[in-house]
């Protein structure tokens, strides 16, 4: 079955530690997405990409990186300088980024400082 | 940016009748989308509908939108337990580069 999959579904990360949450589908979409979901609130996009090796910050983009150096992955690094990384991050994928096409999202990864 | 926003924020319902969310939205877009999430999953999309459509069905799913009201809403007729999760609508940036989702609807749906 074609899907996309996030790991790990809980992470862990002490103060001043880089942690990087996977993303990885195999629809053949060509645009990815990560966006940050706090208790009560909707989501935020904190990054996208509409090709290889290409990507672009969203309205929440200090703190974190990504890259994309294959279509099928797009990895998400908490830095240490996001000074409030404990939420639910979620990975999204569509056929393009025109936004006429519904996303496909992951089931999420949890991280929680401690 | 923009966002939509969703209203009401939560809604308690018994099984068999229906519910109804709304969507507001503060730009132009061209088009809308629903999505639901159940506690602690990503989100379904569910219905799509463009900005020069009025109305759209799919199974018990009924949307409408109005653009010059800048509003949508979410109708699920003969609810079922399993429709309790959060519905989003979600709308495309004047770049069409990406989704902008409002806080979503908190739907329970009681035996």
């Amino acid at each position: 079955d074609g899907g996309i999959t996030q790991s790990p579904k809980y992470l862990f990360r002490k103060e001043g530690q880089n942690v990087t949450l996977s993303c990885e589908q195999n629809l053949n979409h060509d645009a990815m997405y990560w966006y940050r979901q706090d208790p009560g609130q909707g989501l935020r996009l904190i990054y996208y990409s509409q090709i290889v090796n290409d990507f672009q910050k969203g309205d929440i983009a200090e703190g974190y990186s990504v890259s994309r150096e294959k279509k099928e992955s797009f990895p998400l690094t908490v830095t240490s300088a996001q000074k409030n990384p404990t939420a639910f991050y979620l990975c999204a994928s569509s056929i393009r980024t025109d936004t006429y096409y519904g996303y496909t999202f992951g089931s999420g990864t949890r991280l929680t400082v401690v | 940016s923009q966002q939509g926003e969703e209203d009401p924020q939560a809604l308690s319902i018994q099984e068999g009748e229906n519910a109804t969310m709304n969507c507001s939205y503060k730009t132009s877009i061209n088009n809308l989308q629903w999505y639901r999430q159940n506690s602690g999953r990503g989100l379904v999309h569910l219905i799509l509908i463009r900005s020069n459509e009025r109305e759209k069905h799919s199974g018990r799913l009924r949307v409408t939108l109005d653009t010059s009201k800048k509003s949508s809403s979410l109708l699920i007729t003969a609810s079922r337990a399993a429709d309790t999760a959060s519905y989003f609508c979600a709308t495309d940036s004047n770049s069409g580069y990406a989704l902008n989702f409002g806080k979503g609807t908190s739907l329970l749906v009681t035996p």
